[in-house]
C-alpha cells in the first residue's frame, strides 16, 4: 500500500499572507508528482505535474517544487485571496494515480 | 467547452436499492476512471476503462460495476448500496496515462455526492 502524505489537513491563512503546505511520497517507483486543486462544488483541477527531481512549477502566486530523492514536495501560495480558499490534493504517480488526503486551505478576509 | 460532465450532483438512495452514477465526457480520452472518496479521506481508485479494456483495483467490492458503452460515457453501479458506500464519487479521464505516458493531468468531474438511508 503507497502511503501518501499531505500535511497540514488544514490551514487557515490571512489574506495577503502567504503559506506553504507539503506532499510526502515514496522514493522509489517515481513516475510524477501532481497536484490539484478543488474549490467546493467545483471540478478538482491540475495545477501542476512534475516528473523530474528539482522540477519547479510557477502559476500565477502559485508554486511547486519536487524532491524525488528524499520523496517530497511543497505548494507555496504567495499573497494569499479568498480565491485560493480550496483543498490542495497531490497525487504520486507509479503506474497509477494514488492521492493523499489532501489539505484544506481556508484564506481569512 | 470541453468537459467531464457527472449527474446527478446529489444522489439520495436507500439502502439495498441498486443505483447508477453517470459520467460523460467530451475531450475524446481514452481512459476514464472512477474514484470514491468518504469524507476526510483520500479519494480512492475504484476502476478505470482504457477504450473498452476494463481495470478493476483488487479491493474494490464486488458490489461496485461499472459500463462503458462508448467512447464518451461510463456508468458506476452499485448494485446493494450500504451504509459504508455514502461517498463522494468522482469521475476523471486522460488520454492515455494507464499506459505509462508520465506527464498527462488527469480532468475531472464535480463529482457525485451519494447519501444512503
Amino acid at each position: 500500500i503507497l502511503n501518501v502524505e499531505q500535511s497540514p489537513q488544514s490551514l487557515h491563512v490571512q489574506e495577503g499572507d502567504s503559506t506553504n503546505f507539503t506532499c510526502s511520497f515514496p522514493s522509489s517507483n517515481f513516475y510524477a508528482l501532481h497536484w490539484y486543486r478543488w474549490e467546493t462544488a467545483k471540478s478538482p483541477e491540475a495545477l501542476f505535474v512534475m516528473t523530474l527531481n528539482g522540477d519547479e512549477k510557477k502559476k500565477g502566486r502559485i508554486s511547486a517544487t519536487l524532491n524525488t530523492k528524499e520523496g517530497y514536495s511543497y505548494l507555496y501560495i504567495k499573497g494569499s485571496q479568498p480565491e485560493d480558499s480550496a483543498t490542495y490534493l497531490c497525487a504520486f504517480h507509479n503506474e497509477k494515480l494514488t492521492f493523499g488526503t489532501g489539505t484544506r486551505l481556508t484564506i481569512i478576509p | 467547452d470541453a468537459m467531464v460532465i457527472q449527474n446527478p450532483r446529489y444522489q439520495v438512495t436507500q439502502f439495498g436499492k441498486p443505483v447508477t452514477l453517470s459520467c460523460s465526457q467530451t475531450l475524446n480520452h481514452n481512459v476514464m476512471y472512477w474514484y470514491q472518496q468518504k469524507s476526510s479521506q483520500a479519494p480512492k481508485l475504484l476502476f478505470h476503462y482504457y477504450d473498452k479494456d476494463f481495470n478493476n483495483e483488487a479491493d474494490t467490492p464486488d458490489n461496485f460495476q461499472s459500463r462503458r458503452p462508448n467512447t464518451s460515457f461510463c456508468f458506476l453501479d452499485i448494485r446493494s448500496p450500504g451504509l459504508g458506500d455514502a461517498a463522494m464519487y468522482l469521475c476523471a479521464t486522460s488520454i492515455s496515462m494507464s499506459r505509462g505516458l508520465t506527464n498527462e493531468k488527469l480532468f475531472f468531474g464535480s463529482g457525485t455526492q451519494l447519501s444512503v438511508l
